[in-house]
């Protein structure tokens, strides 16, 4: 059965920094693509970044409004991905999924990780 | 990137079919086959309905199919029932490795 867990959401001041995890299992993570997609409260779903797999280069793509603030990695030994986020800002309040990414859609979306930037 | 435009809401009753639209551009939407639909009832995690315009991935009920016009792909739900009451967004590839979502629908079973 393919899952992926997000973890580390939490409440952070603006400015501040945390990396969130998903860890995968039921599949073979190394070949696959993965997104991070946000949900800010009461609001619609926003692709953040996207990462390829190490077969498929491994690049990595953002979303405008995250862009140089945000990092999407990936640990194949451990199946788990990774958002790294700095210079966080109250409009970063959001739920995070991390989602298997194949043929243009996301296939399986794990339960979220709640990021609270307040002051 | 813009979003995709969806209706806010969209209503039928039990039996009935409604169909929902997802209007984008020739950059995303009508420029590639790789639109997608996701259905979200209140506190859980988004879950794929229809996957390449018109894939059901399997498990999804065939009450629901996609399709696509121009720049315009649509959801619709046919043989309504209760359980489909949910929000439903359109995402589309919009090339340079960007993907864009609707804004989402809220689907009212009266």
């Amino acid at each position: 059965e393919v899952q992926v867990v997000e973890s580390g959401g939490d409440l952070v001041e603006p400015g501040g920094s945390l990396r969130l995890s998903c860890a995968a299992s039921g599949f073979t993570f190394t070949n696959a693509w993965m997104n991070w997609v946000r949900q800010a409260p009461g609001k619609g779903l926003e692709w953040v970044a996207r990462i390829k797999s190490k077969t498929d280069g491994g690049t990595t793509d953002y979303a405008a409004p995250v862009k140089g603030r945000f990092i999407i990695s990936r640990d194949d030994s451990r199946n788990t991905l990774y958002l790294q986020m700095n210079s966080l800002k109250t409009e970063d309040t959001a739920v995070y999924y991390c989602a298997l990414y194949s043929y243009g859609a996301n296939t399986y979306w794990g339960q979220g990780s709640l990021v609270i930037v307040s002051s | 990137q813009s979003a995709l435009t969806q209706p806010p809401s969209a209503s039928g009753s039990p039996g009935q079919s409604v169909t929902i639209s997802c209007t984008g551009t020739s950059s995303d939407v009508g420029g590639y086959n790789y639109v997608s639909w996701y259905q979200q009832h209140p506190g859980k995690a988004p879950k794929l309905m229809i996957s390449e315009v018109s894939k059901r991935p399997s498990g999804v009920p065939d009450r629901f199919s996609g399709s696509k016009s121009g720049n315009t792909a649509s959801l619709t739900v046919s043989g309504l029932q209760a359980e489909d009451e949910a929000d439903y967004y359109c995402s589309s590839y919009a090339g340079s490795n960007i993907l864009v979502f609707g804004g989402g629908t809220k689907l009212t079973v009266l």
